[in-house]
């Protein structure tokens, strides 16, 4: 019955590695987002999709690469990770595209790069 | 970058007290959004104040905006121990919702 539901929920990896990140969610929302958390707490958006489009699109590096195959699921793919990419990664979705509304959040999959 | 302020970092308060915690932004917004965060968990909307609003209620919290200060504030009345969490602020700005680093309520039974 989970909203919106990511895996993995623990991730540790080494540097250099690619990995990915999925998420999907079941509330029938257009919008779906990735955000970063750091270790400071400070939340900060990477990608927003409305209904399979692209439409923010922050100053992330490259080897990040987001990936809507339907409405429902937007996957995170990280290239060549490095030590600094460590954070917790959340996925939301929103009922409301241009990210008027409630978001909802999943329980977020820590990454851990060595 | 980050749009709200949260403040103060940290607040520690015995059960049955009051919490309040401040957001300042720096920009125009068409709401504010304050979110609830316990540990190693995600977070999840409390309430939702629109910029022409100045008050809001839902159950024990109440939600004040003051645009020309641009600020918000979030109080927890008769507060409990499973209150303790991680609170944010966050501000919609032309379809852009940007949030702050937080308070860190923790309520001592």
């Amino acid at each position: 019955d989970t909203a919106v539901s990511q895996t993995p929920k623990y991730l540790v990896t080494q540097m250099g590695n690619d990995k990915s990140i999925k998420c999907e969610q079941n509330l029938g929302h257009d919008t779906m987002y990735w955000y970063k958390q750091d270790s400071k707490k400070f939340l900060k958006i990477m990608f927003s999709y409305n209904n399979k489009e692209l439409i923010i699109n922050e100053t992330v590096p490259n080897r990040f690469s987001p990936k809507s195959p339907d409405k429902a699921h937007l996957n995170l793919h990280i290239n060549s990770l490095e030590l600094g990419d460590s954070a917790v990664y959340f996925c939301a979705s929103s009922p409301e595209s241009g990210n008027t509304g409630e978001l909802f959040f999943g329980e977020g999959s820590r990454l851990t790069v060595l | 970058s980050q749009q709200g302020e949260e403040d103060p970092q940290a607040l520690s308060i015995q059960e049955g007290e009051n919490a309040t915690m401040n957001c300042s932004y720096k920009t125009s917004i068409n709401n504010l959004q304050w979110y609830r965060q316990n540990s190693g968990r995600g977070l999840v909307h409390l309430i939702l104040i629109r910029s022409n609003e100045r008050e809001k209620h839902s159950g024990r919290l109440r939600v004040t905006l003051d645009t020309s200060k641009k600020s918000s504030s979030l109080l927890i009345t008769a507060s409990r121990a499973a209150d303790t969490a991680s609170y944010f602020c966050a501000t919609l700005s032309n379809n852009d919702m940007r949030f702050g680093a937080g308070t860190r309520l923790t309520v001592k039974p």
